[in-house]
């Protein structure tokens, strides 16, 4: 299994610009998460996708920030426009979502986005 | 809501040493636990997580940790560590129910084993 991937791995952008981060879930997982990673903050959730559908949005920060799942192999976080605070790791995560337990989430290897 | 702590941001150790890295939470309702491990560059991965049951869970590289429901606590300890488990960990919970996705995580413990 190929795991989660994310495209890019690295983005370097100027304020202002559209930046679009793309992941791929594990082939089978029907729930999909985009995690944000700062020093400040650790880990947070952003939003969380159930069979494509967006469950809990309530993570985003502002409507600067828009997520879509159009089918359930593939999902875009897009920025715009961006902002040197939006600098951080974003991480994409799957799972094969159980509501009555916990289930593991399986994290793809992160995007590092850097704005100037 | 949720909340975790990991009373220590670092912790140093040499080879072979014991380690106990802390977690405490804070929860109205039941939980599950998780802890994650990530090392240099990488995404997160899941060490061991507990559900219910034995309160003694393990990992197939030797971690293991307890769930102290009373201290509101699950500590994962090592008795002899490796200098690759030099990583970052998070303890991590969830609440039972139809929220139980939703992972709340503590700021992370950098692992640091020196040889």
């Amino acid at each position: 299994d190929a795991g989660v991937i994310q495209s890019p791995r690295h983005e370097v952008t100027e304020m202002g610009q559209e930046v679009t981060l793309r992941c791929k879930p594990i082939s089978g997982h029907n729930s999909l998460f985009w995690y944000r990673q700062t020093m400040m903050r650790g880990l947070e959730l952003l939003i969380y996708f159930n069979n494509n559908v967006p469950i809990d949005d309530s993570g985003m920060p502002e409507d600067r920030f828009s997520a879509k799942m159009p089918n359930a192999s593939f999902s875009t976080l897009k920025i715009q426009p961006s902002e040197p605070r939006d600098s951080a790791v974003y991480f994409c995560a799957s799972s094969l979502a159980d509501t009555s337990r916990g289930e593991t989430q399986y994290f793809g290897p992160g995007t590092r986005l850097l704005v100037l | 809501a949720q909340s975790v702590t990991q009373l220590d941001s670092q912790v140093p150790v040499f080879e072979e040493a014991p380690v106990e890295l802390r977690c405490n939470y804070s929860s109205s309702v039941s939980v599950y636990l998780f802890w994650y491990v990530q090392y240099p560059n990488q995404g997160l991965q899941l060490l061991l997580k507990y559900l219910s049951g034995s309160t003694l869970v393990e990992s197939i590289n030797g971690f293991e940790a307890e769930f102290n429901k009373s201290q509101t606590s699950f500590h994962l300890r090592k008795p002899s560590v490796h200098i690759s488990d030099t990583a970052e960990y998070f303890c991590a919970v969830s609440p039972w129910g139809g929220s139980n996705y939703k992972l709340t995580f503590g700021k992370g413990t950098l692992l640091t084993v020196n040889p």
